[in-house]
């Protein structure tokens, strides 16, 4: 049973840029959450998503991001027209419901010049 | 609101030294606590957890109680060795037995040398 994949592992973007970062939760699971780890900083939760809905967005800048997990294939966290201080690992989890512990993935590290 | 503070490091200790990581919270209601670990590179994996008062929870030979009294969930192990080196991280949920939106602090880098 395959873990939590996340792609790329690695993503470079120039400022003003899209990023797009993929998140493949377990098999069974269908809970997705998705955390930001700043430099120096422990992690942010961002968005709590089930299969397509969005349960808890309370994390999320208000501007320029976004998140879906659809009824097929990965969720997605999208960041359009990027700027630096968006570079920071990002952190996918899954769950197969709320009173289980999570599976995290092993980030995406997002670096905008 | 709800709230982790930890020791911040970077730490360095020799190989079967003593560790003791120390965690406090604030939170509303009776939430459930959590160590995670991540080594270089790595996602976090979780450690150990506990989720009502005066509960332990172990794993690898390390080892954390629930305090309700002291607000407290320190993380300890009686002899590092060098595969312990990572960054460790105490966490809560505001939901006893739940997981949802977790909370971190800050983490902290242990090095361990041979």
């Amino acid at each position: 049973n395959a873990g939590v994949m996340q792609n790329p592992r690695h993503l470079v973007r120039r400022r003003g840029q899209e990023a797009r970062l993929r998140c493949s939760p377990m098999k069974g699971h269908s809970h997705v959450y998705w955390y930001r780890q700043l430099p120096e900083e422990g992690l942010k939760f961002m968005v709590y998503l089930q299969k397509e809905n969005i349960i808890d967005e309370s994390g999320m800048p208000k501007e320029r991001f976004s998140a879906e997990f659809p009824k097929e294939g990965p969720s997605i966290l999208r960041i359009q027209q990027v700027v630096r201080g968006d570079s920071a690992a990002y952190f996918c989890a899954s769950s197969p419901g709320t009173d289980y512990g999570y599976t995290f993935g092993s980030g995406t590290r997002l670096t905008v010049v | 609101g709800n709230s982790v503070t930890q020791m911040e490091g970077p730490v360095t200790l020799s190989e079967e030294a003593f560790l003791t990581i120390n965690c406090t919270y604030t939170a509303t209601g009776y939430p459930s606590l959590f160590w995670y670990v991540q080594y270089p590179g790595e996602g976090l994996q979780l450690l150990l957890k506990a989720t009502k008062a005066d509960d332990k929870g172990s794993n690898k030979g390390f080892e954390a109680t629930y305090r309700k009294e002291t607000t407290s969930f320190h993380l300890e192990k009686g002899s590092v060795q060098v595969s312990d080196s990572a960054v460790y991280f105490c966490a809560l949920s505001p939901f006893q037995g739940g997981s949802e939106k977790l909370v971190f602090g800050k983490g902290m880098k242990l090095t361990v040398n041979p």
